[in-house]
C-alpha cells in the first residue's frame, strides 16, 4: 500500500529565504505525487503534481518541487518566502488508476517578518 | 466555474445523533471522495464514489456511509455520533477521467463538532 510521510510537523523561516518542505513517499508501481496548501478554515489547494519527466516541477505561487526516486521524496521548495506563504502543506500520493489519494499528515510553514 | 460546495459549514451535534453532510461537485466531475481531518491524523480517506457507486473505502466503522445521486452530488451519514467523530469533513471532485494523474479539487469542509 502506498504512504507518505513528512517528517517535520512544523517548519519556521524567515521571509526573504528559501523554504523547503519535505515529503518522503512509498508505493508499488510509479509514484504520482502531489502538493496541496490548506489555509486557515479552508478546503485544501492545489499547487503542483509530478506525473513524469522533468525531476523539477513548478507550480502555483513560485512553489516547485523536485523528485528524487533513488531517495523516493519529493521536497517542496521556495527560493523566497513569503508571509502569506504560512499555512497547512500537504502531500500525497498515488500509484495505480482509481485508487485513492493517500496524504501525509501535514507540516505547518510558519513565515516571520 | 463554480468550485466544490459543502453544506453546512460549521454544525454541533451531541453523542448518539447523526449527521448528513452534503456535497456539490465541479459541474461535469463524476468522481467525489470524501475525508476526514483532524489534527493528530491528517487527512484520512474515507470513501470516493463514481457514478453512483462506491469505488474505494477507506478504513472506517459502518458508522460512516455515504451515496452518489445521479446529477453526481454527494452526501456522506454518520450514524451513533462519537466524541471522535468531530472533525473537518473535506469533499473533493475529479474528472471520470483523471486515472492516476488527475488532481483533486475540494471543497472548504463542514466542520463537526460533537459534544
Amino acid at each position: 500500500a502506498q504512504s507518505v510521510a513528512q517528517p517535520e510537523d512544523q517548519v519556521n523561516v524567515a521571509e526573504g529565504n528559501p523554504l523547503t518542505v519535505k515529503c518522503t513517499y512509498s508505493v508499488s508501481g510509479n509514484p504520482y505525487l502531489f502538493w496541496y496548501v490548506q489555509y486557515p478554515n479552508r478546503g485544501l489547494q492545489f499547487l503542483l503534481k509530478y506525473i513524469t519527466g522533468d525531476n523539477l516541477v513548478k507550480g502555483s505561487y513560485g512553489f516547485e518541487a523536485e523528485f528524487n526516486k533513488s531517495q523516493t521524496s519529493f521536497h517542496l521548495k521556495k527560493p523566497s518566502a513569503l508571509v502569506s506563504d504560512s499555512a497547512l502543506y500537504f502531500c500525497a500520493v498515488r500509484d495505480m488508476i482509481n485508487t485513492p489519494l493517500v496524504f501525509g499528515k501535514g507540516t505547518r510553514l510558519s513565515v516571520i517578518a | 466555474k463554480a468550485g466544490v460546495t459543502q453544506t453546512p459549514r460549521y454544525l454541533i451535534k451531541t453523542r448518539g445523533q447523526q449527521v448528513t453532510l452534503s456535497c456539490s461537485p465541479i459541474s461535469g466531475h463524476r468522481s467525489v471522495s470524501w475525508y476526514q481531518q483532524t489534527p493528530g491524523q491528517g487527512l484520512q480517506f474515507l470513501f470516493e464514489y463514481f457514478s453512483e457507486t462506491q469505488r474505494n473505502k477507506g478504513n472506517f466503522p459502518g458508522r460512516f456511509s455515504g451515496r452518489q445521486f445521479s446529477n453526481s452530488r454527494s452526501e456522506m451519514n454518520v450514524s451513533t455520533l462519537e466524541l471522535g467523530d468531530s472533525a473537518l469533513y473535506l469533499c473533493a471532485s475529479s474528472l471520470a477521467t483523471s486515472g492516476v494523474t488527475g488532481e483533486l479539487f475540494f471543497g472548504e469542509g463542514s466542520r463537526l463538532t460533537v459534544l
